[in-house]
Formats: C-alpha cells, sequence, structure tokens
C-alpha cells in the first residue's frame, strides 16, 4: 500500500524557515517523480514544487522560486521541502504527492503551515 | 501560464441526477487533464487521468471527456458519498495549474 506521510509543520513568524518532509512507503521511490502542493484555509490547490526522480532537477512556480527548495533523499525514501523567508500567504496545508507521467496519483493526508507573528 | 476555469462554482443536485461539470483551459492542453475530487478535510483523490481514463478502484459512475480546451467530467448517477469539492489540473505545461473548483451538494 502506498503512504505518504507528511511532518515538520507548525506555527512560523513571517521572515523565518521551515522544513516539511514526507516519508514514502510501499513502493520504489526512486522510480518518480514527486512534488509538493499547497492549499490554503477555504482555497483551491497550487503547485509548489517538483522534482525529478533522481534529485537531478527541480521546478517552482514564481510564487517559491527563490525561496523554496525541494529535495529528496532515496536512501530513506524522503522527500523534503525547505521554506525560507515565508510570507502570511504561504499559510496552506502542504501536500506530499506521487507524479505519474504529469499527474498525481497518491497525496498524503497534509500538514499545516502557518505563518503569523 | 495556462488558466483553468471550472463551473459551476457551486452544484446542487439529486441523487440519482446525471451531472456535469465543465473545466475549460486558456490554451490548448491537449487531452493533459486530471480530475480529483476532495472531500471536506480530506486530501484530494484521483479520478480521472489523460482526460478519460479512469483511476484504478474509481467507481465506474464517473467518466472524463474532451480534449484540447474543454473537458467535461460526468456523475451518470449521483449518490451522497459524492459530495465534494471537485478539481481538475493541467499538466500539459509548467507551471502546473488547477481549477477553482465545482462544489457539489445534494439537494
Amino acid at each position: 500500500e502506498v503512504q505518504l506521510v507528511e511532518s515538520g509543520g507548525g506555527l512560523v513568524q513571517p521572515g523565518r524557515s521551515l522544513k516539511l518532509s514526507c516519508v514514502a512507503s510501499g513502493f520504489t521511490f526512486n522510480n518518480y517523480w514527486m512534488t509538493w502542493i499547497r492549499q490554503a484555509p477555504g482555497k483551491g490547490l497550487e503547485w509548489v514544487a517538483s522534482i525529478t526522480n533522481t534529485g537531478g532537477s527541480t521546478y517552482y512556480p514564481d510564487s517559491v522560486k527563490g525561496r523554496f527548495t525541494i529535495s529528496r533523499d532515496n536512501a530513506k525514501s524522503t522527500l523534503y521541502l525547505q521554506m525560507n523567508s515565508l510570507r502570511s500567504e504561504d499559510t496552506a496545508t502542504y501536500y506530499c504527492t506521487r507524479r505519474i507521467r504529469g499527474y498525481f496519483d497518491y497525496w498524503g493526508q497534509g500538514v499545516m503551515v502557518t505563518v503569523s507573528s | 501560464d495556462i488558466q483553468m476555469t471550472q463551473s459551476p462554482s457551486f452544484l446542487s443536485a439529486s441523487v440519482g441526477d446525471r451531472v456535469t461539470l465543465s473545466c475549460k483551459a486558456s490554451q490548448n492542453i491537449n487531452k493533459y487533464l486530471a480530475w480529483y475530487q476532495q472531500k471536506l478535510g480530506e486530501a484530494p483523490k484521483l479520478l480521472i487521468y489523460n482526460a478519460n481514463s479512469l483511476q484504478t478502484g474509481i467507481p465506474s459512475r464517473f467518466s472524463g471527456s474532451g480534449s484540447g480546451t474543454d473537458f467535461t467530467l460526468t456523475i451518470s448517477s449521483l449518490q451522497p458519498e459524492d459530495v465534494a469539492t471537485y478539481f481538475c489540473l493541467q499538466h500539459n505545461s509548467w507551471p502546473l495549474t488547477f481549477g477553482s473548483g465545482t462544489k457539489l451538494e445534494i439537494k
């Protein structure tokens, strides 16, 4: 059974940093691209970052480029999201997802990040 | 960026109704569209990929159609457990973009 379990969320002040983790199980982690997607409270879904199966390439929308860094440790089947210079508009539930042929077939339960003073 | 427009934003229908949700792309995305169902307090679940392919384990009352810029998700006979918000996703080009969602309720 595919499982994605996020951790590392919480309350953080504007301008500070936070690192999210996602532990994957039930599939061969290093065969798949992985992606973070977020959802602000009561809002829609926003793609945040993607990484190739080897970690050799990463992709970001302009809204987080230069502030967020996606990475992975294939030996630990773990995906990361380093978030720097956090803003109030980064407040959201962050989902770890498995990417297959462009779309996302499995999602974690999500982890909440609140940016507030 | 490709804009995804979903309509209607809100839909109320009766059990057993045939329900149609629309998703329109601002430019050609070929067949690279997926549909997701999100129930309250849960993570989204993949229903349809590549516009018309049913994900494993999803009931056959769900179907997708379309290509290019116009896409449709159809529920052939609405069930109480289908109450949810439905999102479309284009994965034709970066940045990947979602529609704003259609909230579906039972009348």
